[in-house]
């Protein structure tokens, strides 16, 4: 079974601060994803990552960027954390864009 | 502009019976669909998809039906048991395109 493992469930930070969100598979998967969860808004793309060190912005790419160093980890950035980007932050990742996305269990950040 | 619409909210349905969950979408461009289900606090998980050479596709108590001519997919869960009771997200991908565009989801009940 593929397993996308989040670092945090539960985040809660203040205004300003730089906010990193880890993800890490372990199924060697090319693609990985960051999405935000709102009500009443579904799952929206922030960015995606089909190689290491490459990115590309999704729809929503404002006020975040991503890291991948490293195949198995991708990691989303909030530069300066603002209380719009208080939300539910979900990984995913995939083995090519033939195949199903798979999702981490989520985090749930609170900007204060 | 929202390209893949759920427009049921809420849906609640007696267990034993059909439920049935619609989507619609706008882009032409969109080939193959997917529908994940989502349980609270637990990332979504990939329930059953369907490309757009085919009309329907089956997965035990799992059916989606496509129809590219109205634009339209639905699942349908027979029969319907109190584990189904989550938020079932529809979601499509252009061939070739690693990103997926997800509709805003719909929480379904099952009434034991």
């Amino acid at each position: 079974d593929v397993k996308v493992t989040q670092s945090s469930r539960y985040l809660v930070k203040r205004t300003g601060e730089k906010v990193f969100l880890e993800c890490v598979q372990d199924m060697d998967h090319e693609n990985m994803f960051w999405y935000r969860q709102d009500p009443g808004l579904g799952l929206r793309l922030i960015y995606f990552s089909y190689d290491v060190k490459m990115k590309e912005k999704g729809d929503i790419p404002e006020g975040y960027s991503v890291s991948r160093e490293k195949k198995e980890r991708f990691s989303l950035i909030l530069e300066s954390a603002s209380t719009n980007q208080t939300s539910m932050y979900l990984c995913a990742s995939s083995l090519d864009g033939q195949q199903p996305q798979h999702f981490g269990d989520g985090t749930r950040l609170s900007i204060l | 502009d929202q390209q893949v619409k759920q427009n049921s909210p809420s849906l609640s349905v007696q267990e034993g019976r059909i439920s049935i969950l619609n989507c619609d979408y706008t882009n032409s461009m969109f080939d193959y669909f997917l529908w994940y289900k989502k349980y609270p606090a637990e990332g979504p998980t990939f329930l059953i998809s369907i490309s757009s050479i085919k009309d329907k596709n089956e997965d035990g108590r799992f059916t989606v039906f496509l129809n590219k001519s109205a634009k339209h997919l639905s699942l349908h869960i027979v029969p319907s048991q109190p584990g189904d009771s989550a938020v079932y997200f529809c979601a499509a991908r252009i061939f070739g395109n690693e990103k997926l565009t997800f509709g805003t989801g719909t929480r379904l009940t099952i009434i034991p």
